[in-house]
């Protein structure tokens, strides 16, 4: 079943821009991760935020998790064209098992 | 050594044969997991190794998938009688440690398709 649904589904910027992408779940968990995935193959890890934290910083991106809302958002700020990708939210739920539970991603295109 | 990898890249079969794909996971990588990708869609959980047995299977979509794993190394995943929705991405990941705060490595993939 879809835990995470990202918004907005499809994202179109020019290079320098920053970009927001969010991320909204149902229950309750143990971390958020987002990975990015080009060209619809492998997926590289990107940053993963705990239940208990609000903010974490890696380079230019930055993400954002609130519990009460059940909602995350990744910012990539100055935009690269190489930073065209899908982006996908997962989730490890609380008293679940290993495994990841994404969302369909948001295809984010930087325009040089 | 390298990061995880996939075979073959990609995979054309006929409706109703079988196919089998493989994943060499990260050396020393004790959890293994695969999930597919439709078109367009997210990330589908399949099925999750630790060491040699698989606790999760809980996402095989029906009893025409299996998986194993022997050695603690490499993992296959068989399809039987191929349908046309089995088309997909089908991805394999590796983590040092079980447990989802050890970040998983993905595969490039296999994409399947089933005429």
């Amino acid at each position: 079943s879809q835990q995470g649904e990202e918004d907005p589904q499809a994202l179109s910027i020019q290079e320098g821009e920053n970009a927001t992408m969010n991320c909204s779940y149902k229950t309750s968990i143990n971390n958020l991760q987002w990975y990015r995935q080009n060209s619809g193959r492998g997926l590289v890890h990107l940053i993963l935020i705990r239940s208990n934290e609000r903010e974490k910083h890696s380079g230019r991106l930055r993400v954002t998790l609130d519990t009460s809302k059940k909602s995350s958002s990744l910012l990539i700020t100055a935009s690269r064209a190489a930073d065209t990708a899908s982006y996908f939210c997962a989730t490890a739920t609380q008293g679940g098992s290993e495994k990841l539970v994404f969302g369909k991603g948001t295809k984010l295109t930087v325009n040089p | 050594g390298a990061g995880v990898s996939q075979s073959p890249s990609n995979k054309v079969t006929e409706k109703g044969k079988d196919v089998e794909l493989r994943c060499d996971p990260i050396s020393g990588h004790t959890a293994l997991y695969w999930y597919r990708q439709s078109l367009g869609q997210g990330l589908e959980f399949l099925i999750y190794f630790q060491g040699n047995s698989a606790p999760d299977k809980s996402g095989l979509p029906s009893d025409r998938f299996s998986a194993e794993r022997t050695g603690e190394s490499v993992s296959t995943l068989t399809i039987q009688r191929t349908q046309q929705e089995d088309s997909a991405v089908y991805l394999c990941a590796s983590s040092f440690l079980a447990g989802v705060t050890d970040t998983q490595y993905f595969g490039p993939g296999t994409r399947l398709t089933v005429l």
